[in-house]
């Protein structure tokens, strides 16, 4: 089993609507979260930070995290055809500064 | 403020030759890591420098690989002798000490024939 699951994609959504990505873990202790976005042969950029239960809002983003179900998601409101890149789900544990990635979600909105 | 810069940006080399790739992290920050990216896999972590010390090479694949951070400036990463299979995207990231947001470079394309 990875230590961190994401759906690889792509996941094609019209311009406008929510785009939701979704990325499991399997490490109880992990502690940090965070969603990269990465465009083609760019560096990944970081878009949201989340630590605790809940969600966090930041404009068009909404990071959800559920520890108890291992589990993090990242919401896109009102999706725009720029928003169309690979988004990377990281981890990480307290112990460490290593960051643990999923391998990705390609997503696609459709003008 | 500038990003973290690697060069180059792509490297192509002969199995068994010797390769260097470089980072430049954002000014200040006392963390630096290296990560690779093969084909289809997900990006995984090689070590993590905190100033000029290792703090953690747990994910160095093997003694080919020899990454330096001399004056706790820039790194250096160097793969001798190159393998096929250390043909991937070589990624640097840097973290103010204390911080864990980590900000990343663009990368650099090793491809070793």
């Amino acid at each position: 089993q990875k230590e961190v699951e994401q759906n690889s994609g792509p996941l094609s959504v019209p311009e406008g609507a929510i785009a939701s990505l979704n990325c499991t873990y399997s490490d109880r202790v992990s502690q940090s979260f965070f969603w990269y976005r990465q465009y083609s042969g760019k560096s990944p950029e970081l878009i949201m930070s989340i630590y605790s239960n809940g969600d966090k809002e930041d404009g068009r983003f909404t990071a959800q995290l559920n520890k108890a179900s291992q589990y993090v998601s990242l919401l896109i409101r009102d999706s725009q055809p720029s928003d169309s890149a690979t988004y990377l789900c990281a981890v990480r544990m307290d112990s460490s500064y290593k960051l643990i990635f999923g391998s990705g979600t390609r997503l696609l909105v459709r003008p | 403020e500038a990003g973290v810069t690697q060069f180059p940006s792509h490297s192509v080399i002969e199995k068994g030759q010797t390769v260097t790739l470089r980072c430049d992290p954002i000014s200040g920050h006392d963390n630096l890591y290296w990560y690779r990216r093969v084909m289809g896999k997900e990006i995984k972590f090689l070590l993590h420098f905190v100033k000029e010390s290792k703090q953690d090479e747990s994910g160095m694949p093997n003694n080919r690989f020899l990454a330096e951070r001399t004056g706790g400036t820039y790194s250096t990463l160097k793969v001798q002798p190159a393998e096929l299979e250390d043909s991937g995207v070589y990624f640097c990231a840097s973290s103010r000490l204390e911080s864990g947001i980590q900000y990343f470079g663009a990368g650099t394309r090793l491809s070793v024939l």
